[in-house]
């Protein structure tokens, strides 16, 4: 069974950081893209970012580039998004999404990130 | 940036009937659109991909249809299980810059 289990999520205040992580299990993690997602209160989810199977390419929405890092770790079958200089409109649930063909059939349960003073 | 648009944003319907949902793109995106449904503090479901082939474990009462900029997701008879939030997303872009449409919620009527 394909598990996605995402951790770190909390308050921070703006200007702050915050690492995420998602563990994955069930399938062979090296072999897939992945993605975060995320959906800020009452709104349609947004991607944030996508890795390829070994790491080597990484994308980003614009709103997140040079602040926002994604990694994948294929040992530990581990993905992890780093935030740094978060702002209030960052505040959403963050999802770690399995993609297929550019979709997502897979989804974790996602972890709360809120930005506030 | 591909801007997807759906309507209504709230559609009423009662169990039994038809519900027709809408997406349209700002460009075309071919046939590269996923449906998903959404209920409350769940992630979201894939219904839906390739505009038209339902992903595995859907039932038959979910068909999407559209290529180009103009799509529908169509739910035959509608179960007490389908009211929910259902939101298109655009895979088109490459590189990648997916993006979905703000969701239309199917309420009970």
């Amino acid at each position: 069974e394909v598990q996605l289990v995402e951790s770190g999520g909390g308050l921070v205040q703006p200007g702050g950081s915050l690492r995420l992580s998602c563990a994955a299990s069930g399938f062979s993690f090296s072999s897939y893209w992945m993605s975060w997602v995320r959906q800020a209160p009452g709104r349609g989810p947004e991607w944030v970012a996508s890795i390829k199977q070994d790491g080597t390419e990484k994308f980003y929405v614009d709103s997140v580039k040079g602040r926002f890092t994604i990694s994948k770790d294929n040992a530990k079958n581990s993905l992890s998004l780093q935030m740094n200089s978060l702002r209030v409109e960052d505040t959403a649930v963050y999802y770690c999404a399995r993609e297929e063909n550019s979709n997502y059939r897979y989804w974790g349960q996602g972890t709360l990130v809120t930005v506030s003073s | 940036e591909i801007v997807m648009t759906q309507s209504p944003a709230t559609l009423s319907v009662s169990p039994g009937e038809r519900a027709t949902l809408s997406c349209r793109a700002s460009q075309s995106v071919s046939s590269n659109l996923a449906w998903y449904q959404q209920k409350p503090g769940q992630a979201p479901r894939l219904l839906i991909y390739g505009s038209s082939t339902r992903a595995t474990g859907i039932p038959a009462r979910f068909s999407g249809s559209g290529s180009g900029t103009e799509f529908t997701l169509t739910i035959s008879s509608l179960q007490s299980e389908d009211f929910a939030v259902y939101y298109c997303q655009q895979y088109k872009n490459w590189p990648p810059w997916y993006t979905f449409g703000q969701g239309t919620k199917l309420e009970i009527k």
